[in-house]
């Protein structure tokens, strides 16, 4: 079946150090999204790429999405102890129904200050 | 800001007892989820509703369970007879279209015993 795959599983950081976790999906995707879950909290949208090659900055998180829109990047410059958390990335496969999104099992990402 | 709101946040039932989890989505929202994440793993997509019936559905959302919108504002989960691997925190989900941002609500963790 269609699986998005995440690596790696957990990850811990210095404080100040560079984080990337990355998503790999077995079929081509129309879109992928990302989410981040705080400990005990609930998944919150962080963004939505569409495009082959595109790459989008929030701040000190980039995110790009492979030319062949299988694949997509997180990278956190600099990770600070408020970026603690589970990111998630959610891919729509293409020729599906627009309603089923799959989520990736996340990195869950530690920050030693 | 408008947010997904569920009730209760922790539910405990006993084995084969039917439990309702009640979803009220973000009132412009069209399309409505249900996800399922047991503890410590990854989000699972468990249904998606819109125009009044089921748009889609996973391999888990089987004959226990139902999803209904009886009125304007609520949305809600039935599992008919509880089973132990039920356990689980369910998250309701909403959007406003196929393939945008979804919002979470905070989940309800439903323990069986």
């Amino acid at each position: 079946g269609q699986q998005v795959m995440q690596i790696p599983q957990y990850q811990h950081v210095q404080e100040g150090e560079d984080f990337t976790t990355y998503c790999n999906s077995s079929t081509t995707l129309s879109n992928i999204q990302w989410y981040k879950q705080r400990p005990g909290g609930h998944p919150v949208f962080l963004i939505q790429l569409v495009k082959s090659g595109e790459v989008k900055k929030q701040k000190r998180l980039t995110f790009q999405f492979g030319e062949a829109k299988k694949n997509s990047s997180l990278h956190i410059t600099a990770t600070q102890t408020t970026d603690v958390g589970t990111y998630f990335c959610a891919g729509l496969p293409m020729k599906t129904s627009y309603d089923k999104v799959i989520f990736g099992p996340g990195t869950s990402l530690s920050v030693i200050p | 800001e408008p947010e997904v709101t569920q009730t209760p946040s922790h539910q405990v039932t006993q084995m084969g007892q039917e439990v309702i989890l009640r979803c009220v989505p973000i009132s412009n929202h069209l399309y409505f989820y249900w996800y399922r994440q047991i503890l410590g793993q990854k989000v699972e997509f468990l249904v998606s509703f819109y125009n009044n019936e089921i748009s889609e559905k996973s391999e888990i959302f089987d004959d226990q369970f139902s999803v209904e919108r009886p009125d304007g504002s609520n949305f809600t989960l039935k599992i008919r007879s509880t089973k132990l691997e039920d356990s689980a925190m369910y998250f309701c989900a909403s959007s406003r279209g196929t393939a945008t941002e979804a919002f979470f609500g905070q989940g309800t963790r439903l323990t069986v015993v």
